[in-house]
């Protein structure tokens, strides 16, 4: 049983416009959320991340929105940017080995 | 230059033959990943290591084993019993293996099976 679900394997969106990837959990005992971003035949790298005591996170063009009540986060681009085109994984633990999402692959159209 | 090193980028092997992936680390990190990925599937779980000489399974270690004898140094063995064993392997290492602490991930290493 999936942890933690990633429901769009893919979106589409054209530069300049806004990017916003989902990402859902089940676990109520998870309290640290992240974001990876991942370039076909390359390792992953971090991207951004939010504790449970914040709803939100801001890091450049980068932000993540945590929804608790509704096990429920998001992460938005702002603005998309051709490089931004990658596959993102959400990843959710709580003081230990974090679960990943299956990912979602972001493809940003000049 | 601090990271992660993996080590051959691609890999063939004929069935039934075992096969080592290298993972080499110089970030100083106690804990040290193997994780499998497929089209569709995400990240998965097949071992991890909090210190050196010690290893537990991840979600899907069947079929494969490990070493931690290095700090530095975590190889995986895909062996014969490995009935499905193309993917792309990833290596990973973290200050701990507390989920608060990122993980810096190597460039993988894809295995074919001929």
């Amino acid at each position: 049983d999936q942890q933690v679900k990633q429901n769009s394997p893919s979106l589409s969106v054209q530069e300049g416009r806004i990017s916003i990837l989902n990402c859902d959990y089940t676990n109520s005992m998870f309290d640290y959320f992240l974001w990876y971003k991942k370039y076909p035949a390359e390792g992953p790298t971090f991207l951004i991340s939010i504790s449970s005591i914040k709803d939100k996170n801001e890091d450049g063009r980068f932000t993540v929105f945590l929804n608790k009540s509704a096990k429920h986060l998001s992460l938005h681009i702002v603005p998309s940017q051709p490089g931004d085109s990658a596959v993102y994984f959400c990843a959710a633990g709580g003081s230990y080995i974090p679960t990943f999402g299956r990912g979602t692959s972001l493809i940003v159209h000049p | 230059d601090g990271g992660i090193t993996q080590s051959p980028k691609y890999l063939f092997r004929k069935e039934g033959q075992n096969v080592t992936l290298s993972c080499e680390q110089n970030l100083n990190h106690d804990a040290m990943y193997w994780y499998r990925q497929d089209p569709g599937q995400g990240l998965r779980l097949i071992y991890y290591s909090q210190i050196v000489n010690d290893f537990q399974k991840g979600d899907i270690a069947e079929g494969y084993s490990v070493s931690r004898e290095k700090k530095e140094s975590f190889p995986l063995t895909v062996t014969s019993a490995q009935k499905n064993p193309t993917a792309f392997y990833l290596c990973a290492s973290s200050i701990d293996t507390g989920v608060y602490n990122e993980q810096f991930f190597g460039p993988g290493t894809r295995l074919t099976v001929l």
